[in-house]
């Protein structure tokens, strides 16, 4: 069946870097684009940005453009995130999703299961 | 950047009662980018409606997604246990609503 596994959880400091995993299976990775999207404790969905698998073209939400960067390795069928200089605030749960493109729309269809970061001194 | 606004914050109802939420955009969405999620605590969000109408592969015939332009609706028409949860709307490739908690009454 079609699925997003994403890494564990991270424990980071302030100023640090995290990159989270998040492997595809079920279906052509290269197809679909990745999103991510994360959530703080209590409160709401927070997209981030995206990737083409098969052409590695991104877009980043302008709230982390600059601190973001995301990746692929095709091979393993595996997208990427790494956020930069990471602060207080960066502590969330963390989700990529697949964009799948319908006959009449297009939305995030498929969703990992989330990778917990925290940021702590 | 587009902002989406949903309302109203929280829903307060009783099972078999219908449940109407409102994602009012800043400037105009195409239908095709606006889609409706649920997220229930500790479970990521489950896609329910895409293309602002279309419901999405498994998802019971009681949701239901309407609008256009600046306005969009999710209508749950008769509301069961299992539907009280979060839900966000979203223009894909841009940001969420702030979300509608529907709560048990």
């Amino acid at each position: 069946q079609v699925q997003l596994v994403q890494s564990g959880a991270e424990v980071k400091k302030p100023g640090a870097s995290v990159k989270v995993s998040c492997k595809a299976s079920g279906y052509t990775f290269t197809s679909y684009d990745i999103n991510w999207v994360r959530q703080a404790t209590g409160q709401g969905l927070e997209w981030m940005g995206w990737m083409n698998p098969n052409s590695g073209n991104t877009g980043y939400a302008q709230k982390f453009q600059g601190r973001v960067t995301m990746t692929r390795n095709t091979s393993i069928s595996t997208a990427y995130m790494e956020l930069s200089s990471l602060r207080s605030e960066d502590t969330a749960v963390y989700y990529c999703a697949r964009g799948r493109r319908f006959l009449n729309g297009v939305s995030l269809d498929v969703w990992g299961q989330g990778t917990t970061v925290t940021v702590s001194s | 950047e587009i902002v989406l606004t949903q309302s109203p914050g929280t829903l307060s109802l009783s099972p078999g009662e219908r449940a109407t939420l409102s994602c009012r955009a800043s400037q105009s969405v195409s239908s095709s980018y606006l889609a409706w999620y649920q997220q229930k605590p500790g479970q990521a969000p489950r896609l329910l409606i895409y293309g602002a109408s279309s419901r999405a592969t498994g998802i019971p015939d009681r949701f239901s997604g309407s609008g256009s332009g600046t306005d969009f609706t999710l209508t749950i028409s008769r509301l069961e246990p299992e539907d009280f949860a979060v839900y966000y709307c979203q223009q894909y490739g841009s940001s969420f609503g702030g979300g509608t908690k529907v709560e048990i009454k």
